[in-house]
């Protein structure tokens, strides 16, 4: 199983629709959380950690499931420029950080 | 300006040579990071290096290397023993192990 697994899409969606997706983790004892924005060819860039009580910034709401073991993003608003592959990041308890091939999330207008 | 640059963007390297890639950061940090990312993967650990002169194995170290001379620097050497080199290689640094990590622009490196 792998550590960090997440639904590949893609979401396609209308601009200003609702978007969620999840990302499940394998080990119990992850410490940190975080999702990453990646656009076509470019680098990984934070978009937001995620806490244990949940937090959002803007359009954007992260949540953490420690029981089931995932955490998710949630877009409001969706606007074009969303449209990128989301990584989901997951630190375990030695600072070693696991990737998610990502989510790709694709707004229309 | 503040950050973590790469170079060259694209490679093109030949099968049985040794290619070196760059990684330079001004942002003081003391860690820094090289991975790798394949289509439909996520990203995977090369190597670490948390101070200068010190560094370590990632989960897919064989057929790199690299090292640690400067605070700054840290140049990854993709050699021929790698038996998939093509891939998109990111470096990133961070204050220390356990902060947030910040991605240079990343090299494409095509073996042909």
């Amino acid at each position: 199983r792998k550590e960090v697994e997440q639904d590949p899409g893609p979401f396609n969606v209308p601009e200003g629709a609702t978007v969620a997706f999840n990302c499940t983790y394998s080990n119990s004892a992850s410490q940190s959380f975080f999702w990453y924005r990646q656009d076509c060819r470019k680098e990984p860039k934070l978009l937001m950690s995620v806490y244990s009580s949940g937090n959002e910034d803007g359009r954007f709401t992260a949540q953490l499931n420690r029981a089931s073991q995932y955490i998710s993003l949630l877009i409001r608003d969706s606007k074009l420029s969303d449209s990128a592959t989301y990584l989901c990041v997951v630190v375990n308890n030695d600072y070693k950080l696991s990737f998610g091939a990502g989510t790709t999330v694709t707004v229309r207008a | 300006d503040g950050g973590i640059t790469q170079s060259p963007k694209y490679l093109f390297r030949k099968e049985g040579q040794n290619v070196t890639l760059s990684c330079e950061q001004n942002l003081n940090h003391d860690a820094m990071y090289w991975y790798r990312q394949d289509p439909g993967q996520g990203l995977r650990l090369i190597y670490y290096s948390q101070i200068v002169n010190d560094f370590q194995k990632g989960d897919i170290a064989e057929g790199y290397s690299v090292s640690r001379e400067k605070k700054e620097s840290f140049p990854l050497t993709v050699t021929s023993a790698q038996k998939n080199p093509t891939a998109f290689y990111l470096c990133a640094s961070s204050i220390e192990r356990s902060a947030t990590q910040y991605f240079g622009p990343g090299t494409r490196l095509t073996v042909l």
